[in-house]
């Protein structure tokens, strides 16, 4: 199985602040990374898939980058909305695998 | 729009088994194969199998093969997720997602105590 370590597991920020978020893959995955927003009680909502296409709605704030084996994702200036938990998703390879989630915290 | 509504919370004995169903609406059912994902505090989101709703065939992740089945109703636009022999740690958040490329929409979650 292809394992996701997703990095920091929590960080406190403010409002205004760029934040990122970074995922490793254990093995290639080409293009086949999405990132994923969770608030509390919710289901997750995409907001990125394959590696840096942005999901229609979500703002443009939001970006991903990235190839193969280490991806990120950027929040340009955190907005108050945006304090969540954040996961990648591969898709490239069966069984898909999460990462293992970051929590944004308000500093 | 796009909808996926899951069936209610369920509470269950150690050992039984829970039926979940995930009614789809507002696309072409059988154009989008139908996953099934579950959250745990301790284990967070794990990818449980898919179902190609239009022929039914599907793949299971082997840490629940044998344990998993996902069938489909085209009748209904339904797709079902059963577990048998549950025990405390398949008390999770059960959620149903559509595959177009990665997992674009989900339903609400279904809740499964087992106790």
């Amino acid at each position: 199985d292809i394992q996701m370590t997703q990095s920091p597991s929590s960080l406190s920020a403010s409002v205004g602040d760029r934040v990122t978020i970074t995922c490793r893959a254990s093995q290639g995955i080409r293009q086949d990374l999405g990132w994923y927003q969770q608030q509390p009680g919710k289901a997750p909502k995409r907001l990125i898939y394959a590696i840096s296409t942005l999901e229609g709605g979500v703002p443009s704030r939001f970006s991903g980058s990235g190839s193969e084996t280490e991806f990120t994702l950027t929040i340009s200036s955190l907005r108050p909305e945006d304090f969540a938990t954040y996961f990648c998703l591969q898709y490239g390879l069966s069984p898909w695998t999460f990462g293992q989630g970051t929590k944004v915290e308000i500093k | 729009q796009v909808r996926l509504v899951q069936s209610g919370a369920e509470v269950k004995k150690p050992g039984a088994s829970v039926k979940i169903s995930c009614r789809a609406s507002g696309y072409t059912f059988n154009y989008y194969y139908l996953h099934w994902v579950r959250q745990t505090p301790g284990q967070g989101l794990e990818w449980m199998g898919m179902i190609g709703p239009g022929d039914g065939s599907t793949t299971y992740s082997q840490t629940f093969q044998g344990r998993v089945t996902l069938t489909t109703d085209t009748s209904t636009s339904a797709v079902f997720m059963e577990l048998n022999s549950l025990t405390s740690e398949d008390t999770a958040v059960y959620y149903c997602a559509r595959q177009f490329w990665s997992l674009d929409y989900w339903g609400q979650g279904t809740l499964v105590t087992v106790s």
